[in-house]
C-alpha cells in the first residue's frame, strides 16, 4: 500500500524563479494538504484541496498556488521565489476531508532558493 | 504568542527511561490533538490521535490531554535508541481543516 509520494526530493532554484512540486496521495485518500516546514520549526499550513478545489488557505501570499487533479494528485506552485521560501514542503493526504481526519505525510521536497 | 508552544529540547535520556514530552496551547476551541514523530530527512509520522480530553494508550506510547489547563503530553515507556527523533504536537478544531503544529522537541535516547 503506497503512502504519500512527493517529487522531486530536492530542488535548488534561483531567486525570482518559479517552481512546481508534485504529490500523490496515499491509496484511497482524496484530500491533499500542503505544509511548509522551515528549519527547526513545525509545519505551517499552506492550503488544502478537496474535489479539485482549494477549500481552505493559510497565511501565505498569492505567489503560492496549487491544483488537484481528478486522480487526487496535487501540485504546489510557487512564483517569484524569495530566499525565505527555502524550506521543506510537505504534502499530506487524508480521507473524506473531514475536519478531524488524521493527516498522512510524505517525506517532502527540500527547496533551496539561492 | 504562538498558538502551540513546545520546548525544543534537545532532551537526552538513557535507554529504558520513561520520556515525557509536553505542549501547551492557547485556544480553548481546539478539540483534537495529535502527536507526530519526525526522523531526520523524513516527513512526520502520525503516532497518536486524541479527540477532546482524556488518555489514549498504544503500546509504549500514552497521550494525555487536559483541556482545563490546555496541556497535552506524550509519554514513552521503555525508550529505545530508535525513538530518537523530533516529536511534534499538533491540534485542530471542528471549523478548520488546518492543523497547527508546535515547533517540535528533539529527543535523543542514549544506548
Amino acid at each position: 500500500d503506497a503512502g504519500v509520494t512527493q517529487s522531486p526530493t530536492h530542488l535548488i532554484k534561483t531567486r525570482g524563479q518559479q517552481v512546481t512540486l508534485r504529490c500523490s496521495p496515499k491509496s484511497g485518500h482524496d484530500t491533499v494538504s500542503w505544509y511548509q516546514q522551515a528549519l527547526g520549526q513545525g509545519p505551517q499550513f499552506i492550503f488544502q484541496y478537496y474535489e479539485e478545489e482549494e477549500r481552505q488557505r493559510g497565511n501565505f501570499p498569492d505567489r503560492f498556488s496549487g491544483h488537484q487533479f481528478p486522480n487526487y494528485s496535487s501540485e504546489l506552485n510557487v512564483n517569484a521565489l524569495l530566499l525565505g521560501d527555502s524550506a521543506l514542503y510537505l504534502c499530506a493526504s487524508s480521507l473524506d476531508g473531514a475536519y478531524n481526519s488524521p493527516l498522512h505525510f510524505g517525506n517532502g521536497t527540500r527547496l533551496t532558493v539561492t | 504568542q504562538k498558538e502551540v508552544e513546545q520546548d525544543p529540547g534537545p532532551l537526552s535520556v538513557p535507554e529504558g527511561a520513561i520520556v515525557s514530552l509536553n505542549c501547551t496551547y492557547s485556544n480553548s476551541a481546539f478539540q483534537y490533538f495529535m502527536w507526530y514523530r519526525q526522523y531526520s530527512r523524513k516527513g512526520p509520522e502520525l503516532l497518536m490521535y486524541t479527540y477532546s480530553s482524556g488518555n489514549k494508550e498504544d503500546g509504549r506510547f500514552t497521550a494525555q490531554v487536559d483541556k482545563s489547563s490546555k496541556y497535552i503530553s506524550l509519554f514513552i515507556r521503555d525508550s529505545q535508541p530508535s525513538d530518537s527523533a523530533t516529536y511534534l504536537c499538533a491540534t485542530g478544531m471542528d471549523s478548520s481543516y488546518k492543523l497547527i503544529f508546535g515547533s517540535g522537541t528533539r529527543l535523543l535516547v542514549r544506548p
